[in-house]
């Protein structure tokens, strides 16, 4: 079973509205919780980083939440743009020194006009 | 620094051929990274080195797959022979290991075997 489960898996939206993906895991303990977007033909790109004592972080229309405690991250877009058509990856790093990045499926998210 | 730098983009080769995928990871990064990424299985971890030595390389899925990283600026994955199956985007990432240090991604390399 994979260690990180995202939904929805694709979703349609019109430009300007909001979102939100959510992302659930079970690995644990971990050391930091990342929402990578990857645009069509590109690699993944950082968007966001919590740790475990974080709640919430932004990035411009973009913001992360976590909830620790039921092992849940959501990521919400704030007013959709055309430029957000990706696909959105959660991504969770364990504790200690294995360097091995649990990745979910990712959440595709296309935006029109 | 130019990023991650992965080739090539694309290859197409038939089956049974060897396939020779290239990265050279960021300039002062220790950790580096071979994914491959499906539709139905989204990014797996292949193998990753830390200091130009392979730590994990569970992922690898059989003999057919090896990887090497001579120095520190350079890294190949190769497969001999290539099958159909292996077709998928096979990226590259690289990290300074340790905390929460953000892993970059290549291009990727787009690989069809026919």
């Amino acid at each position: 079973k994979n260690q990180v489960e995202q939904s929805p898996q694709s979703l349609i939206i019109l430009e300007g509205k909001n979102c939100t993906l959510q992302c659930n895991y079970t690995v644990s303990p971990f050391s930091n919780l990342r929402w990578y977007k990857q645009d069509t033909g590109r690699g993944p790109v950082s968007l966001t980083i919590m740790t475990f004592s974080e709640n919430t972080k932004s990035n411009g229309r973009y913001t992360a939440t976590l909830d620790a405690d039921t092992k849940q991250s959501s990521l919400h877009i704030t007013a959709s743009q055309l430029s957000d058509s990706a696909s959105y990856i959660c991504v969770v790093r364990p504790t200690g020194g294995n360097n091995r990045l649990a990745f979910g499926k990712g959440n595709q998210v296309v935006v029109i006009p | 620094d130019a990023g991650v730098i992965q080739s090539p983009r694309h290859e197409v080769t038939e089956m049974g051929q060897e396939v020779t995928l290239r990265c050279k990871p960021i300039s002062g990064h220790n950790s580096l990274f071979w994914y491959r990424q499906t539709m139905m299985r989204g990014l797996e971890l292949l193998i990753y080195f830390n200091n130009n030595v392979p730590i994990d390389d569970s992922g690898m899925p059989e003999d057919r797959f090896s990887a090497k990283m001579p120095n520190a600026s350079f890294s190949t994955l190769k497969i001999q022979p290539s099958e159909p199956r292996d077709s998928a985007v096979y990226f590259c990432a690289s990290t300074y290991f340790g905390g929460g240090a953000e892993a970059f991604f290549g291009q990727g390399t787009r690989l069809t075997v026919v």
